[in-house]
């Protein structure tokens, strides 16, 4: 099946600060969703970005399709970032294969 | 417009026993996943469904697990005699008819088997 690798595996910040979260996947993809899972195990949907790029306030994302990678980049991070972010992606349009995540703190 | 709604929440069965876990999706929506969540394994599609057919299974296991979604309530998923090994989160998401472009999750069912 599709591999998803997602980098980095945890990531520490402070407040304010930006970062890149990375996801590379093996094969070609016609759907690629990012998530937000919060300390409270709640999982949301930030983008539906299997190719292009799209912005929502401090997220935007960005997905390469031919070269098999997404970016996420979160600007001015708050505490309330933190969490689990997920790449999922599939091949078949509907099956997600979710990454591992990154763990996100951002401390105050 | 209420989200995906999974209840119970918080569920504890004994070894042997019945769970079932129900979603209601999205107003609107008309395609329902199911996703199991395992510490070590991370997030893992079990089932597509839509009403009344089930269209993808082959994340599921072949024994004890089973899903419907009739054409008047909420999708069921049903784990027949429950092992310690089920223990995880379950997790709901439906999308629009149009497809799959953005999953909504419901708040998920925490089985614990004792």
């Amino acid at each position: 099946g599709i591999q998803v690798e997602q980098s980095p595996p945890d990531l520490i910040l402070q407040e304010g600060a930006n970062s890149t979260l990375r996801c590379n996947f093996s094969d070609s993809v016609n759907n690629l969703q990012w998530f937000h899972q919060n300390p409270w195990g709640q999982l949301i949907n930030l983008f539906y970005i299997p190719s292009g790029t799209k912005q929502n306030g401090r997220l935007s994302a960005t997905t390469v399709a031919t070269e098999r990678y997404s970016l996420l980049y979160i600007s001015s991070s708050q505490t309330t970032d933190s969490g689990v972010y997920f790449c999922a992606v599939s091949t078949s349009g509907y099956a997600l294969n979710f990454g591992k995540g990154t763990s996100l703190l951002v401390t105050p | 417009n209420a989200g995906v709604m999974q209840n119970p929440r918080h569920l504890v069965r004994r070894r042997g026993q019945e769970a079932r876990l129900r979603c209601s999706p999205m107003k609107g929506h008309s395609h329902v996943y199911w996703y199991r969540q395992l510490p070590e394994e991370g997030l893992k599609f079990m089932v597509y469904l839509q009403k009344e057919n089930i269209i993808d299974e082959s994340g599921m296991p072949k024994e004890r697990f089973s899903a419907e979604f009739p054409k008047e309530g909420p999708s069921i998923l049903r784990i027949q005699q429950v092992v310690r090994g089920d223990s995880a989160a379950y997790f709901c998401a439906s999308s629009p008819p149009e497809g799959p472009y953005g999953y909504t999750f419901g708040s998920g069912t925490r089985l614990t088997v004792v």
